[in-house]
């Protein structure tokens, strides 16, 4: 899971398989979007989830999110080769965003 | 749909010069602009944010004498890294917000330093 001190994490799966990363916060939060950043590219936002729903979809991403334990999860059933990526968390309750440390997601054919 | 494009990609320079980079939201009128820097290890640190009209905040560890910022207008914002060394090194990335939830971001512009 992806948590703002720890290292990176990684994950080695192979295509068509399903995964789930996950994401804890500690401070107050209305919003957790979470972004996937592949090799010499900047984030980009791939879904987003507030505080008062408990889970979203997007294709084949599902995210949700629970507020009573302070985690947000990132679901992709499926995967390809192409959803190889670095993917981050990102939460708000004010004014700025926190990133997680990241998941780095490697799908292989 | 909303873009942000940010420029350069790729800059080199020798250590102790300067550098700009600048970024522009597309298709929508940003908020707000955050400025990251992403390591090599993928961490992303908050440098500033900033709001039209408003007072730039920069966070811990980062100053506007070191990462002078301008915002103009809602389309543009560009931020300068000022005598740079070896520990500015890294992404640079603009974050542009779209109302008060969806934060969108460039490509970033990957500083090297000689």
């Amino acid at each position: 899971s992806q948590w703002g001190e720890e290292n990176l994490q990684a994950l080695s799966i192979q295509e068509g398989e399903d995964v789930t990363m996950n994401c804890s916060y500690k401070t107050y939060t209305t919003v957790v979007q979470w972004y996937r950043q592949k090799s010499g590219k900047g984030p980009a936002l791939i879904i987003l989830i507030r505080s008062n729903e408990r889970e979203k979809r997007s294709g084949r991403l599902r995210a949700t999110l629970d507020t009573s334990s302070q985690s947000s999860s990132l679901s992709i059933t499926g995967t390809l080769a192409t959803d190889t990526a670095v993917y981050f968390c990102a939460h708000t309750g004010n004014y700025k965003y926190v990133f997680g440390a990241g998941t780095r997601l490697k799908v292989i054919a | 749909g909303a873009l942000v494009y940010q420029y350069p990609r790729r800059t080199i320079c020798k250590s102790g010069t300067s550098m700009r980079m600048e970024c522009q939201a597309v298709g929508f009128q940003a908020t707000s602009v955050a400025w990251y820097r992403q390591s090599p290890q993928k961490t992303f640190e908050l440098i500033a944010l900033s709001t039209v009209n408003s007072a730039i905040k920069y966070e811990q560890n980062f100053t506007q004498e070191k990462f002078p910022i301008s915002h103009p207008n809602l389309s543009f914002s560009s931020m300068t890294v000022l005598n740079a060394y070896l520990e500015d090194r890294g992404l640079y990335l603009c974050g542009a917000r779209q109302g008060n939830e969806r934060l969108f971001f460039g490509h970033g512009t990957k500083l090297s330093v000689l």
